[in-house]
């Protein structure tokens, strides 16, 4: 059974920083880009950032593009992203998802909850 | 990377057939085929319902159905039930560099 689980997430200050990790297990996660998609309270869906299975290449929204990080480590079967500068409007349900680059992500983590305020 | 177009909601009785729609432009939904559909539960991880525009994973009920014409895709879903009661995302690849979902519409079953 393919699961992802995110962690990390909690209450952080502005201009803080955090880091959320997610942990694949059921599938091979060197065989897979993986992604990052975020949720505001009450918003839609927003993709944060993707990641191709050997971290060749790494692509961001224009809204944390220079702010957050995204890296694997497919021997350790977890994604990763860390987040900087963190802003009010970065507060959001952050989830893991598996899937094709920049086209459908097929399995998705429950997500982890990030709030930016002071 | 502005949101693709999708009405706040939709309705529709059990048993109808409701569509909702999903527009953007030509350097996003017009110019690739890869339109996906998700379903959302409050509180729940988001399903993919259709990918590559008309697609449907193993284990999705051929209820739902997507196409695709010109700037705008579209996904039906027939013989409506309570549970199909969710919100319902698109999202399509912008360009080889992004991608970028739908504002949601939330679907209701009277």
């Amino acid at each position: 059974e393919v699961l992802l689980v995110e962690s990390g997430g909690g209450l952080v200050k502005p201009g803080g920083s955090l880091s959320l990790s997610c942990a694949a297990s059921g599938f091979t996660l060197s065989g897979y880009t993986m992604n990052w998609v975020r949720q505001a309270p009450g918003k839609g869906l927003e993709w944060v950032s993707t990641i191709t299975s050997d971290s060749a290449f790494m692509y961001y929204a224009d809204s944390v593009r220079g702010r957050f990080i995204v890296s694997r480590d497919n021997a350790e079967n977890s994604l990763y992203l860390d987040m900087y500068s963190l802003r009010a409007e970065d507060t959001a349900v952050y989830f893991c998802a598996r899937g094709k680059l920049l086209a459908d992500f097929d399995y998705w983590g429950q997500g982890t909850l990030v709030t930016v305020s002071s | 990377q502005s949101a693709l177009t999708q009405p706040p909601s939709a309705s529709g009785s059990p048993g109808q057939s409701v569509t909702i729609s999903c527009t953007g432009i030509s350097s996003d939904v017009g110019g690739y085929n890869f339109v996906s559909w998700y379903q959302k539960h409050p509180g729940k991880a988001p399903k993919l319902l259709i990918y590559e525009v008309n697609k449907r994973p193993s284990g999705v009920p051929d209820r739902f159905s997507g196409s695709k014409s010109g700037n705008t895709a579209s996904l039906t879903v027939s013989g409506l039930q309570t549970e199909d009661e969710a919100d319902y995302y698109c999202s399509s690849n912008v360009g080889s560099r992004s991608l970028v979902f739908g504002g949601g519409t939330k679907l209701t079953v009277l």
